[in-house]
């Protein structure tokens, strides 16, 4: 059973990187049927994609972020990574990481996602 | 503002049927797949329906989806009151080059 885990620190300070990696356990993150990536939520409100990645290294950014993020992919221990840099109050929410696949719509495999506060 | 369309709430009486919309554009609904997920309180979202209306392993059929236009639905039949959660739907969009999703509607089943 495919299972992903998020990890990170759950306080980050203004102006700050949030950095949180995606562990991905009972499958290979190389499989090329999909691909990995991360969406957020705000406290009380709806999802919002913020990018995702193929294991090829190939990116896609939510274009409202696109110049803060940086996703990344490491095969050898079969995780991905978010970097989120120059974070404000806005950026607080619950990540989550997620596969989508490849040739069907849909994230179908999901993490329980992480709480990141953005404070100083 | 997202850029699908839902109701924020809506509620219905268990055993009842709910239908809950999602308004988009031709350059996401009109033109691509529809997902809808289930999301309980503090948990992570559950994919219910992808590709407009095909249901993951393990989904009951008393959720369907259909999509008509530049509109998708979400039928949920026989509600039971564990089916109180949000749903959101999700479709591709061209302009962004990404999914993009529907703000949310709160099912209450009472």
């Amino acid at each position: 059973q495919l299972q992903l885990q998020e990890s990170g620190p759950g306080l980050v300070k203004p102006s700050d990187t949030l950095s949180l990696t995606c562990t991905v356990s009972g499958g290979s993150i190389t499989n090329n049927n999909y691909y990995w990536g991360w969406i957020r939520q705000p406290p009380g409100k709806g999802l919002e994609r913020v990018g995702n990645i193929f294991y090829s290294g190939l990116t896609s950014y939510n274009p409202s972020l696109k110049s803060r993020v940086t996703i990344d992919v490491d095969t050898s221990k079969n995780q991905f990574s978010l970097k989120l840099k120059s974070v404000i109050a806005t950026d607080t929410a619950v990540y989550f990481c997620a596969r989508h696949g490849e040739s069907t719509s849909g994230w179908d495999y999901w993490g329980p996602g992480t709480l990141v506060t953005v404070s100083s | 503002q997202s850029v699908l369309t839902q109701p924020p709430s809506l509620s219905a009486a268990p055993g009842q049927k709910v239908t809950i919309s999602c308004s988009g554009s031709s350059s996401n609904i009109g033109n691509n797949y529809v997902s809808w997920y289930q999301q309980l309180p503090g948990t992570a979202p559950t994919l219910l329906i992808y590709d407009n209306n095909k249901r993951p392993s393990g989904i009951p059929d008393r959720f369907s989806g259909s999509k008509s236009g530049t509109s998708a639905t979400l039928g949920i039949t026989g509600l039971q009151t564990g089916d109180e959660a949000d749903y959101y739907c999700e479709a591709w969009d061209i302009r962004v080059s990404g999914g993009v999703f529907g703000g949310g509607t709160k099912l209450t089943v009472l």
